[in-house]
């Protein structure tokens, strides 16, 4: 069975400062999602990496995969205080039904100005 | 569009009552998906739903029942309810029956057992 990994668990950033998440997982899997939670709030989908080498932006967010070292990694460039929320990794779950999914357990990232 | 709706947002249960969580979906999503989140574990998967007329066990599936009731409709019932099903349950649906869609999550509904 997959396992995600996050780390860190808690990182607490200046504003305008650069940082990255990591998510690690067991097993081989061609693809991976990130989601982003505010507090008391719902899940949003941030990025599908589908492919080693894919690499997705959405404003100060870059994401990437290699499946080869079985790492993604969430980039964060010059943060600023709207970027605080938790975010999540996830990788499918085949040894279930395709589709379901595997949650790390999130990175609660603080932005301080 | 809505979206995924979850009912209700809020409930406080007694131990040993029952209650059922009612989630709907209005994408003609075929997947359809139960979690719950406790502080720290991330999300746990407690049952699922790949199509209509199925359903299959998730992670954490003792002390819950489903009923994917028609294609935009899945429920989750606790039939005795425990204070470790204290929790925030999401419901959530996804298009496809394989491949790389992701899921699509409704607002949740903050779960109190005393």
């Amino acid at each position: 069975e997959l396992k995600v990994e996050q780390n860190p668990l808690f990182l607490s950033m200046q504003e305008g400062k650069n940082y990255t998440i990591y998510c690690n997982y067991s097993t081989t899997s061609d693809r991976l999602y990130w989601y982003r939670q505010d507090p008391g709030k719902s899940l949003e989908s941030l990025f599908v990496l589908l492919s080693n080498g894919a690499v997705k932006q959405e404003g100060r967010l870059m994401a990437s995969l290699d499946t080869k070292a079985r790492l993604s990694t969430l980039h964060i460039t010059a943060a600023v205080h709207d970027l605080s929320a938790t975010y999540f990794c996830a990788g499918p779950d085949y040894g279930g039904s395709q589709g379901n999914l595997i949650f790390g357990k999130g990175t609660k990232l603080s932005v301080k100005p | 569009n809505a979206g995924v709706t979850q009912t209700p947002k809020f409930q406080v249960l007694k131990t040993g009552q029952s209650m059922t969580l009612q989630c709907a979906q209005d994408m003609n999503h075929n997947s359809m998906y139960w979690y719950r989140q406790d502080p720290g574990m991330g999300l746990r998967l407690i049952y699922y739903s790949a199509s209509e007329g199925t359903t299959d066990k998730g992670e954490v599936p003792n002390g819950y029942n489903v009923s994917r009731l028609n294609k935009r409709e899945f429920s989750l019932r606790l039939e005795s309810a425990a204070p470790s099903q204290t929790s925030v349950y999401f419901c959530a649906s996804r298009a496809g029956l394989a491949g790389a869609d992701t899921q699509y999550f409704g607002p949740g509904t903050r779960l109190t057992v005393l």
